[in-house]
């Protein structure tokens, strides 16, 4: 059965700081990798995905990911209280479904 | 960026009744959507799986009868809730997915809040 696992929270970080989130997934076929913000009472929305080893940056957050080891990460640089939120991680093979991580809350204190 | 419309976002009803969420993608054809239900603090749950044209497969556990999937084209799958109770008071997600080139994307509508009386 195909797993994805995410640390437990919840995360608390300091405003400014940065914030770590990290994931692991059981298949080792997988080929995309996704996080998602969820508020709570709201959707997820999706924040960025990832394909290829190493590092990709879209503003302050930063995805890693790393196939060798099945780990993918998020980072979020400076840190705001409205960061605060739940964050999913999903995996996925094309074609096949997505497979979503429990996720991990994330608290922002100022 | 890929945009998915829920409709209603709020819906109250009486035990028995049947309800009726439309999940729409907006600007792209979605291969496949997905029903989810989401309870307070608690992790996403998949529901079913459902393509245009085909018969929903639903997940372990979750009642066919019961939730009435029907994907009528590429942008519009509709979910029904039948002879509703209070246990199915949830949060219910649709999310379509867009094929690209050398990967899927999920986007998520904005959820339907259901409370059953």
């Amino acid at each position: 059965q195909k797993e994805v696992e995410q640390n437990s929270g919840p995360l608390s970080v300091p405003e400014g700081a940065i914030a770590s989130l990290n994931c692991t997934y059981s298949d080792r076929g997988s080929q995309s990798f996704f996080w998602y913000r969820q508020y709570s009472g709201k959707s997820p929305e999706l924040i960025m995905f990832i394909y290829s080893n190493g590092d990709k940056e879209d503003g302050r957050f930063t995805a890693q990911l790393n196939k060798a080891s099945q780990y993918v990460s998020l980072l979020i640089r400076d840190s705001q209280p409205s960061d605060s939120a739940t964050y999913l991680c999903a995996v996925n093979n094309y074609g096949q479904n997505f497979v979503f991580g429990p996720g991990t809350r994330l608290s922002v204190l100022p | 960026g890929a945009v998915v419309s829920q409709h209603p976002s709020r819906v109250i009803c009486k035990s028995g009744t049947s309800v009726k969420i439309e999940c729409r993608s907006l600007d792209f054809q979605a291969t496949t959507m997905f029903w989810y239900r989401q309870f307070p603090k608690q992790s996403l749950m998949l529901m079913a799986t459902s393509n245009e044209g085909s018969k929903a497969t639903y997940e372990q556990g979750v009642e066919k009868d019961k939730f009435l999937i029907n994907h009528a084209s590429l942008t519009l799958s509709t979910l029904t809730v039948t002879s509703a109770h209070p246990e199915d008071s949830s949060f219910y997600i649709c999310s379509a997915s867009l094929r690209g080139v050398s990967a899927d994307t999920q986007y998520f509508g904005p959820g339907t809040r259901l409370t059953v009386l």
